[in-house]
């Protein structure tokens, strides 16, 4: 089945450290998307990637990081500069900037 | 300019009912708006989608209804079911589905 896998769906990370979330689709989309979504919010733009090697900065990338080194893959990074890390992540990707977006099932990061 | 508004924060309906919610959009630049339906611990997923140039769009039992001398545009559920329970969210972009601006959402919950 085509799809967007999110890994891992739990993860908790310690004060100070980095965390990596993963994000990967066989859906052969060129762009994807990282989004946040807090408690009686709506989803935030991070990150998002167009086409391999290239991304650009959401509306809150502050503390966050990507790559995007292979079209099926776009990992976000959580360092420890991001002063609230703990939040819902989601993952996005669409056949092109023009095209619908498609959402992953989402990592919940915790602060242990 | 980039905000949009989703009213109201939760809503509950008798089965058979038809709940409504709305959104308020200020970028007159914004030319694509979908909802997403998103079910607790998975992502969300499109719904409908309308551009500008149709004041409604139907498929089954949910329409969009959209009025762009007011920057405002709706969702309704006819018929609603137990099943339809989640969170809504309305978005917005320029070019179509690109850089995503979302609403806040709306907790319904159908009362069987």
């Amino acid at each position: 089945d085509g799809g967007i896998t999110q890994s891992p769906k739990y993860l908790f990370r310690k004060e100070g450290q980095n965390v990596t979330l993963s994000c990967e689709q066989n859906l052969n989309h060129d762009a994807m998307y990282w989004y946040r979504q807090d408690p009686g919010q709506g989803l935030r733009l991070i990150y998002y990637s167009q086409i391999v090697n290239d991304f650009q900065k959401g509306d809150i990338a502050e503390g966050y990081s990507v790559s995007r080194e292979k079209k099926e893959s776009f990992p976000l990074t959580v360092t420890s500069a991001q002063k609230n890390p703990t939040a819902f992540y989601l993952c996005a990707s669409s056949q092109g900037a023009s095209w619908p977006q498609h959402f992953g099932d989402g990592t919940r990061l915790s602060i242990l | 300019q980039q905000q949009v508004k989703q009213s109201p924060q939760s809503l509950i309906v008798q089965k058979g009912g038809i709940p409504i919610i709305n959104c308020a959009y200020e970028n007159t630049a914004f030319d694509y708006f979908p909802w997403y339906q998103q079910f607790p611990g998975k992502g969300p997923a499109l719904l409908i989608a309308i551009r500008p140039d149709v004041s409604e769009k139907k498929e089954g039992r949910f329409t969009i209804s959209f009025n762009k001398s007011a920057k405002q545009f709706s969702l309704h559920i006819m018929d609603s079911q137990p099943g339809d329970s989640a969170t809504y969210f309305c978005a917005a972009s320029r070019e179509y589905g690109n850089k995503l601006v979302f609403g806040a959402g709306t907790i319904l919950r159908v009362k069987s």
